[in-house]
Order: structure tokens, then C-alpha cells, then sequence
């Protein structure tokens, strides 16, 4: 069965540290990957994706993420992170055969300490 | 570009009563609309898929006729909750997207549902 395991459910991380968001995913073949952010009141908002190519993506905010196949993981990073980073963040899958259906992981919140 | 709103944000019922969720793409054209229903500290879970003109795709489990999706034009598609009971009460997500299937989703800020 296809799933999306985000194994985080709360990280707290200094301002101005360095940040990982692991995402674990079991999909068949390969799939489309996502990383949204979700701010209280606000719609959910992608930060990059991944269908192919290069397995580092760059995305907004400074956020990049890597596909690793191997491993069956897409982890976030950030290399500094910013107060308002504080927030929801989705990891998802996409299987392209399926009417571009997204399925999503539990989320990590982020909290930041000043 | 690309924004989504829903109408309302919050919505407070009576029990047994029908409430209706819009979900609009602004500056776009959206030929695929989903629907999702967010649970406190839980993920999104797929509620449906819904085509311009066509009859929504429910996901396993959803009843069909407890929510009902009208998608009557490629800017608008509306989640009706008929009879509402307290087991409704929910964070309701819209998502849109423009043409094939590994486009991107822009997605809505929600609505938060309560039935009393």
C-alpha cells in the first residue's frame, strides 16, 4: 500500500540552527514528492517538489530537499532556520496513475526557540 | 497567481442541518478540484476528486450522499454536508489544479466546521 510516514510529530529547533524533516514513503515505482507548509489560517503552500532529474531540489524559503531511492526517503532541510519558519510541514506522494492524487504524511510541526 | 479561497472560513451549525463549503481558484482555470478533511494534529485524507462537469470520485469510505461535491464550473466547486452531526466537525481543505495530473495543487485555507 502506498503510505507516507513522517517519523516527527514535533521538532523544536534554535534560531538560526540548521533543520531536518524526515519523510519515509512505499510506493511501487517512482513517485512524485512534495513538501508543503501549513501556517495557522493559511492554505497549505508548496516548497518544491520532485518528479525527476536531479535528486536535490531546490525550493522556496532556502528550503531544499533529497530523494534518496535507496533509502525510500525525501528529507527537508534548511540550513538556518528563521523564526517564521515555525509552522506544519506535509510531506506527499503523488502517484502520477492516479489522477495526480496526493497522499499526505501525519506532519511535523516546527516550533522555534529564539 | 494560482489562489484558492473557500467561503466560509468558519461555519457553526445545528445538528441535522445541511451547510455548503465554496471553493473558488481565483486567477485560474482548475479542471480538477479535491476535497480534504484535516483532523486536529492529523494529516489531510482525501475526501474526492471532482472534474469540471463530471461526477466527483469518492475515496473509500466517504459516504457519497453525507458529502455532496458539485463541480459546475472550472472556477468553482462546492461540499455540501447534508445532515450534519457533531462527528462532522472538521477542518474542510479544498485543492485545485490546473490541468494534468502532475501539476501542481494550490491549495485553500480551509474551512473549520463545528455542528453543535
Amino acid at each position: 500500500a502506498q503510505s507516507v510516514t513522517q517519523p516527527d510529530i514535533h521538532i523544536t529547533v534554535s534560531e538560526g540552527a540548521s533543520l531536518e524533516l524526515r519523510c519515509n514513503y512505499s510506493y511501487g515505482a517512482t513517485p512524485y514528492l512534495f513538501w508543503y507548509v501549513q501556517s495557522p489560517g493559511q492554505g497549505l503552500q508548496l516548497l518544491l517538489k520532485y518528479f525527476s532529474g536531479d535528486t536535490l531540489v531546490q525550493g522556496i524559503k532556502g528550503f531544499e530537499a533529497e530523494f534518496k531511492r535507496s533509502q525510500s526517503s525525501f528529507n527537508l532541510r534548511k540550513p538556518s532556520v528563521h523564526w517564521s519558519d515555525a509552522a506544519e510541514y506535509f510531506c506527499a506522494v503523488g502517484p502520477y496513475n492516479q489522477g495526480g492524487k496526493l497522499i499526505f504524511g501525519q506532519g511535523t510541526e516546527l516550533s522555534v526557540k529564539p | 497567481g494560482a489562489v484558492v479561497s473557500q467561503h466560509p472560513s468558519w461555519v457553526i451549525c445545528k445538528s441535522g442541518t445541511s451547510v455548503k463549503i465554496e471553493c473558488r481558484s481565483l486567477d485560474f482555470q482548475a479542471t480538477t478540484m479535491f476535497w480534504y478533511r484535516q483532523f486536529p494534529k492529523q494529516s489531510l485524507m482525501l475526501m474526492a476528486t471532482s472534474n469540471e462537469g463530471s461526477k466527483a470520485t469518492y475515496e473509500q469510505g466517504v459516504e457519497k450522499d453525507k458529502f455532496l461535491i458539485n463541480h459546475a464550473s472550472l472556477t468553482l466547486s462546492t461540499l455540501t454536508v447534508t445532515s450534519a452531526h457533531p462527528e462532522d466537525s472538521s477542518f474542510y481543505i479544498c485543492s485545485a489544479r490546473r490541468g494534468t495530473s502532475t501539476d501542481t495543487q494550490y491549495f485553500g485555507p480551509g474551512t473549520r466546521l463545528t455542528v453543535l
